[in-house]
């Protein structure tokens, strides 16, 4: 069975400070993986999927199949990066699409 | 053009009473997904729809929950006898087609359920 780990429920760090939050995975087949973020009062969205191998407001994640791991980085947080963030594993599965979400992290960035 | 769009926005009711909870995809999205979101338990998955085909309803948490989806469009999660431990957030999201890392759900604003 596949599960998303996320071990952190809360990360606070200051403006400017390097910021990673963690995300484990276990998956016998090749993963699809995937960030998304919810700021306060608005909806979940996707944030950034590792297959794009893209930046979004300046997070990065890299997928190490060694490690089983998808963490999200960023150098240098910014206050409105505030909100929590959850990482996701899809798998396809006979025409099934089976999602799995970790029980996400909440980072606060102090000013 | 126009996001998910779910109703109602906050439902509150008692114990043993049934709702049906409301989701309006995106236009053109083949792929419809409902999630359940507790206090500190993350997202969990309920069911997804291809179509008005539910593929796998396994992630159903007991029989008093149903969906269904009608032309492709509209889908309504129903709790039968709703319970207090079914008070959660309850969010739909749509896909242009299921699965993998080329698809990307987009959220509905979610409904808030209350159970007294």
């Amino acid at each position: 069975a596949q599960r998303v780990t996320q071990p952190e429920k809360l990360l606070s760090v200051f403006k400017g400070a390097p910021v990673e939050l963690k995300c484990n995975y276990s998956y016998s087949g090749s993963p699809e993986l995937f960030w998304y973020v919810q700021y306060s009062r608005q909806r979940l969205q996707l944030l950034l999927r590792h297959i794009s191998r893209e930046s979004i407001k300046g997070f990065t994640a890299d997928l190490n199949k060694g490690e089983t791991s998808f963490h999200l980085k960023k150098p240098f947080a910014q206050e409105e990066d505030s909100a929590m963030y959850y990482c996701a594993l899809s798998e396809v599965k006979g025409g099934s699409y089976i999602p799995t979400f970790g029980r996400g992290t909440s980072l606060i960035v102090h000013p | 053009g126009a996001g998910v769009s779910q109703s109602p926005s906050n439902k509150v009711t008692e114990k043993g009473k049934d709702v049906e909870l409301r989701c309006d995809p995106i236009s053109g999205h083949t792929a419809l997904y409902w999630y359940r979101q507790s206090l500190g338990q993350g997202l969990e998955f309920l069911i997804y729809f291809q179509g008005n085909s539910a593929p796998d309803k396994s992630g159903l948490p007991s029989d008093r929950f149903s969906a269904e989806r009608t032309g492709g469009s509209v889908s309504t999660l129903t709790i039968q006898r709703t319970q207090q431990e079914d008070s959660a957030v309850y969010l739909c999201a749509s896909s242009l087609a299921p699965g993998g890392g080329t698809d990307t759900q987009y959220f509905g604003p979610g409904t808030r359920l209350t159970v007294l």
